[in-house]
Formats: structure tokens, C-alpha cells, sequence
């Protein structure tokens, strides 16, 4: 079955404890990104990938980093994690930068 | 500003009737679009994607995409108790993606 795997689903951690958030997805997608969805404020990038070792920031990229060193994976490290990272975020990948996006279940993050 | 803009709604519209969800946005480079359903607490899935100006239907489902106007819609008809979620606009514009706040439609028996 063609899918986007997150995990941990829900998270629940102290502020500045390093956390990652995996992402995989089994379709040969070039194109991979992170989203964090809030409450009014919609869908924002955090960062993409559009292949191995290339990845870029999106609109919010700050106390995030990513790393793209399989095609399949992209995970999401937040380092020095803080309240206002407290989200739901979503990854999502497409086999072209334009095309259809698959998203993950998303992963419920709590940062107290 | 913000590069898409939705009315966050709620719309809500009888069962059979037509939804009109509208969505607007700032940069007249962007090229691509795109209409995404989120059920609550499900991720988002595409329904439409409209690259070109004028309309695009797909079963229930018309995109109208109008560059002059920087305005994108979509149509729902026949709408059924089974729409009822948000729907995201979002944009492509150079490598990355621009999603408005969404619309949520209640579509009432």
C-alpha cells in the first residue's frame, strides 16, 4: 500500500529535550516536506527536500533542521524544542514538485 | 499579507445544493493550485489541481482558476452530508507550497 509513515504520533516532551520526528513514504518520491498546522494559520512549510542531500527552507523554518539522506526518509529534528513548536505536524512527499502531495497521519507534538 | 486567503466560514449549505468556496492570493507568479479536504483530525487530501485559466471539472467538483483576478474557487454540487470538512487552497510557487487557513463546509441533511 502506498503511504506516508510518521512516528511517533503523539508526543508529549519538556522544553529543550531533542526530539525527531520520522517520516518515510514507500512511493520513489523525489519531492518530501514538513508542515506544521495551528489553529487559524492553516498549512506552513517548515522545510523540503527535492532529492537526496537537497533540502531547502520553506516559510517557517526556524528551531528546525531535516536531513534527506535516503530518498525515502526525511526526519525532523527540533534540537532545542519550545512551547510555541507546539503543533500538529505533517509530512508529505510527491513524486514531482508540482504534482499530487501525500500526506502522513500527522504527529500531535506538546511541548511543556 | 498572507499569500492565500480563505474565509475560514463555517459555510453551510443544504444537502444538494452547490458549495462555493472561494480562495485568493497575493503573488500573480504562482502557477499552480491546488484544492485539499481535511476531515477533522485526518490529513489532507487532494481533490483538485488547476494549472490553467478557466474551469476544470472532475465529477462533483469544478476548479475555476482566474490569473487576472488572482482568485481560485471550487464548486461542489450535489453536495452530500460527506463533504462536510475544511478545505485548503494551496499555491505552488518556486519549490514550495502555500496553504490558506481553510474553509470549513457544513453540508446539513
Amino acid at each position: 500500500e502506498a503511504q506516508v509513515t510518521q512516528n511517533p504520533r503523539y508526543l508529549i516532551t519538556v522544553t529543550g529535550k531533542k526530539l525527531t520526528v520520522t517520516c518515510s513514504q514507500n512511493m520513489n518520491h523525489e519531492y518530501m516536506s514538513w508542515y506544521r498546522q495551528d489553529p487559524g494559520l492553516g498549512l506552513r512549510q517548515i522545510y523540503y527536500s527535492m532529492n537526496v542531500e537537497v533540502t531547502d527552507k520553506g516559510d517557517v523554518p526556524e528551531g528546525y533542521k531535516v536531513s534527506r539522506k535516503e530518498k525515502r526518509n526525511f526526519p525532523l529534528i527540533l534540537e532545542s524544542p519550545s512551547p510555541n513548536q507546539t503543533s500538529l505536524y505533517f509530512c508529505a512527499s510527491s513524486d514531482s514538485p508540482w504534482g499530487e502531495q501525500y500526506f502522513g497521519p500527522g504527529t500531535r507534538l506538546t511541548v511543556t | 499579507q498572507k499569500e492565500v486567503e480563505q474565509n475560514s466560514g463555517p459555510l453551510s449549505v443544504p444537502e444538494g445544493a452547490i458549495a462555493s468556496l472561494n480562495c485568493t492570493y497575493s503573488d500573480r507568479v504562482s502557477q499552480s493550485f491546488f484544492w485539499y479536504r481535511q476531515y477533522s483530525g485526518k490529513s489532507p487530501e487532494l481533490i483538485m489541481s488547476i494549472y490553467s485559466n478557466g474551469d476544470k471539472e472532475d465529477g462533483r467538483f469544478t476548479a475555476q482558476l482566474n490569473k487576472a483576478s488572482q482568485y481560485v474557487s471550487l464548486l461542489i454540487r450535489d453536495s452530500q452530508p460527506s463533504d462536510s470538512a475544511t478545505y485548503l487552497c494551496a499555491l505552488y510557487n518556486f519549490n514550495k507550497f502555500y496553504f490558506g487557513s481553510g474553509t470549513k463546509l457544513n453540508v446539513k441533511p
